[in-house]
């Protein structure tokens, strides 16, 4: 089946440092969105993307879709300590119209101050 | 802001006995979603739903698994005789639209299953 895996599985910074996941599917994807999740909370929608090779920026986060549509990252410049939680990116499963979005791995984002 | 509200917070239950989750999505979503997530592990789609019918569901959503929209307002998740192995956090969502469409998924705070 379709598998979306993410590195790295764990990222342990300090405070002002950069940071990036990346992500990857097995398949081709019509859209990737990515979610953040807080410790012991829930996943929260962060953004969509659509196009090839689209790159999108919230702030100190830039986003940016593969020009193959595999392959998607999160950049976040200058963490701060409002950055730590579990980074997730999530596509639509299977081919065709599909309402199942499939999470990847995540990636844990810790920030010493 | 509208919210996803999740029932109870936390439910401890004995091997073999049936558990129902309650979900209230947001009034104006029209697809509702179940997800789990074993403790630090990744969210795990288990089922959509819209128009008063599964759309999809996966391997994991077996035959003890069931969901209900049993009024206007109302999102269920039934086990029927749980196994140690459904422990896990359990989060409902729903969106507006069809999330292809751009229209994200929004989580509930989810309910913690421990199955003893």
């Amino acid at each position: 089946g379709q598998q979306v895996m993410q590195i790295p599985q764990y990222q342990h910074v300090q405070e002002g440092e950069d940071f990036t996941t990346y992500c990857n599917s097995s398949t081709t994807l019509s859209n990737i969105q990515w979610y953040k999740q807080r410790p012991g909370g829930h996943p929260v929608f962060l953004i969509q993307l659509v196009k090839s090779g689209e790159v999108k920026k919230q702030k100190r986060l830039t986003f940016q879709f593969g020009e193959a549509k595999k392959n998607s990252s999160l950049h976040i410049t200058a963490t701060q300590t409002t950055d730590v939680g579990t980074y997730f990116c999530a596509g639509p499963g299977g081919g065709g119209a599909t309402n199942k979005l499939i999470f990847g791995t995540g990636t844990l984002l810790a920030v010493q101050p | 802001e509208p919210e996803v509200t999740q029932t109870p917070s936390h439910q401890v239950t004995q091997m073999g006995q049936e558990v129902i989750l309650r979900c209230v999505p947001i009034s104006n979503h029209l697809y509702f979603y179940w997800y789990r997530q074993i403790l630090g592990q990744k969210v795990e789609f288990l089922v959509s739903f819209y128009n008063n019918e599964i759309s999809e569901k996966s391997e994991i959503f077996d035959d003890q698994f069931s969901v209900e929209r049993p009024d206007g307002s109302n999102f269920t998740l039934k086990i029927r005789s749980t196994k140690l192995e459904d422990s896990a956090m359990y989060f409902c969502a729903s969106s507006e639209a069809w999330f292809s469409y751009n229209s994200p998924l929004h989580f509930g705070n989810g309910t913690r299953l421990t199955v003893t």
